[in-house]
């Protein structure tokens, strides 16, 4: 079974751009998180997905962040504009569904602004 | 809310050496509880859970108990080895719906030969 996969590894853009990261689940996972994860620190919730609802966005900083999960399969993560603060590992995760405790995480796309 | 409370690293260790890592919580309900590990360059990787008061977690020769008297899910191993290293993170999910996972910051392990 193939795992979480997430692109691009790494990414480097200038201040004020837009950036976007891509997630691919675990196929028949109906349930898809996106976590940021700060240096030195453990992840924290972006967002929730139960197939393409959002049911908890309320980590995410809607001024300059926005996701969507179109068809309940696929997500995209998009900064816009991106700051220094941004900088960091965004990861995503997934599992079967509501009641399944196991989350499986991607490898992470890290982000540095320059 | 929930928090995690995790063991501070940097740890260093001798393989064949006792590990522990010390994790407490504070949760509201009946969490579920969680290591996960980070090897170089990887994701975050399940190492072993808990569902209920003193349900024991164990993988790859590391065990965690659920203490729901202490609040505590300490990670141990009885002999670490080089390919040990990693940091790893102590984690709940709460009960009831609230699907979030509350990580700790992490603990970065090197065990030396």
């Amino acid at each position: 079974e193939a795992g979480v996969v997430q692109s691009p590894r790494y990414k480097i853009i200038e201040k004020k751009q837009p950036v976007a990261f891509w997630c691919n689940p675990i196929s028949g996972h109906n349930t898809l998180y996106w976590y940021l994860q700060n240096l030195g620190q453990g992840p924290e919730l972006l967002i929730r997905y139960e197939n393409e609802e959002a049911v908890d966005d309320s980590q995410l900083p809607k001024d300059r962040f926005s996701a969507e999960r179109l068809k309940g399969v696929d997500s995209t993560l998009k900064i816009q504009p991106a700051e220094l603060g941004d900088s960091a590992v965004y990861l995503c995760a997934s599992k079967r569904g509501a009641g399944e405790e196991t989350q499986y995480f991607g490898p992470g796309t890290r982000l540095l602004v320059l | 809310g929930n928090s995690v409370t995790q063991m501070e690293g940097p740890v260093t260790l001798s393989e064949e050496a006792f590990l522990t890592i010390n994790c407490t919580y504070t949760a509201t309900g009946y969490p579920s509880l969680f290591w996960y590990v980070q090897y170089p360059g990887e994701g975050l990787q399940l190492l072993l859970k808990a569902t209920k008061a003193d349900d024991k977690g164990s993988n790859k020769g590391f065990e965690a108990t659920y203490r729901k008297e202490t609040t505590s899910f300490h990670l141990e191993k009885g002999s670490v080895q080089v390919s040990d290293s990693a940091v790893y993170f102590c984690a709940l999910s709460g009960d009831f719906g609230n699907e979030k996972l509350t990580f700790g910051t992490g603990t970065r392990l090197t065990i030396i030969p």
